[in-house]
């Protein structure tokens, strides 16, 4: 399968843990997501990668959270002290840039299955 | 800000024809996208529009209006399979990072 997998599907914690999600995008993609779903509501931007750059975060990621794609390649997103809030399903998305090609637009998202976390 | 607007939920008989709107205010544009999601799962890539018109792709078609700041979304003989969240995503800036609206619920009833 040469999709977009994030790991783990699942995370129940306590508040006050920190856990950690991994998103290894498709292969040629220099471009990484995060966002975040909850119920009923569509994605909502967190952060983007450009190969190892993080190039934007949202003002919704506190300081608790941070992401990282060392090399270009996988990436991870790591948030401390879990609070209840924090609940949601956080999708990883990987895309071509400005690239493209002839099948793909540039900026058409691939998505992963998503990791969802619940806070109790 | 930005804004999406689209309806909550519908609901249409298979075989038959639902048109799903999307209205944006947004600082920007640089294209817009539909995608579809299934309950539980990941949203797939349905259709682009970046300049005025329609764009046709099998049973689904996608309509743009930049100057009304206003997309459709049309489905035709439409099957069960069909029930899925669609939603409706702009790309402000140009970087690819895209707003989304809060999704369409479409039942498909037998």
């Amino acid at each position: 399968d040469t999709g977009v997998s994030q790991d783990p599907r699942h995370k129940i914690t306590k508040r006050g843990q920190n856990v950690t999600f991994r998103c290894d995008p498709i292969s040629e993609h220099n471009r990484l997501y995060w966002y975040r779903q909850t119920l009923g509501q569509g994605p909502e931007f967190l952060t983007y990668f450009q190969n190892e750059a993080q190039l934007e975060k949202s003002r919704l990621l506190s300081d608790r959270f941070s992401a990282e794609r060392p090399k270009g390649s996988f990436s991870t997103l790591e948030i401390q002290r879990t609070e209840q809030g924090d609940s949601a399903m956080y999708l990883c998305a990987s895309s071509l840039g400005e690239t493209g090609t002839q099948f793909f637009y540039p900026g058409e998202l691939f998505f992963g299955e998503g990791s969802r976390l619940t806070v109790l | 800000g930005q804004n999406i607007d689209q309806p909550t939920e519908m609901t249409a008989t298979e075989g038959a024809i639902v048109q799903i709107n999307c209205t944006y205010q947004t600082s920007g544009f640089n294209g817009l996208f539909w995608y579809q999601q299934h309950a539980g799962e990941a949203p797939t890539f349905l259709s682009y529009n970046v300049l005025d018109g329609l764009e046709e792709k099998g049973r689904f078609s996608s309509f743009l209006s930049r100057s009304k700041g206003y997309s459709y979304l049309l489905l035709k003989e439409l099957q069960m399979k069909d029930s899925a969240s669609y939603l409706c995503a702009v790309d402000p800036s140009g970087t690819y990072k895209y707003i989304f609206g809060t999704g369409t619920r479409l039942k498909v009833l037998a």
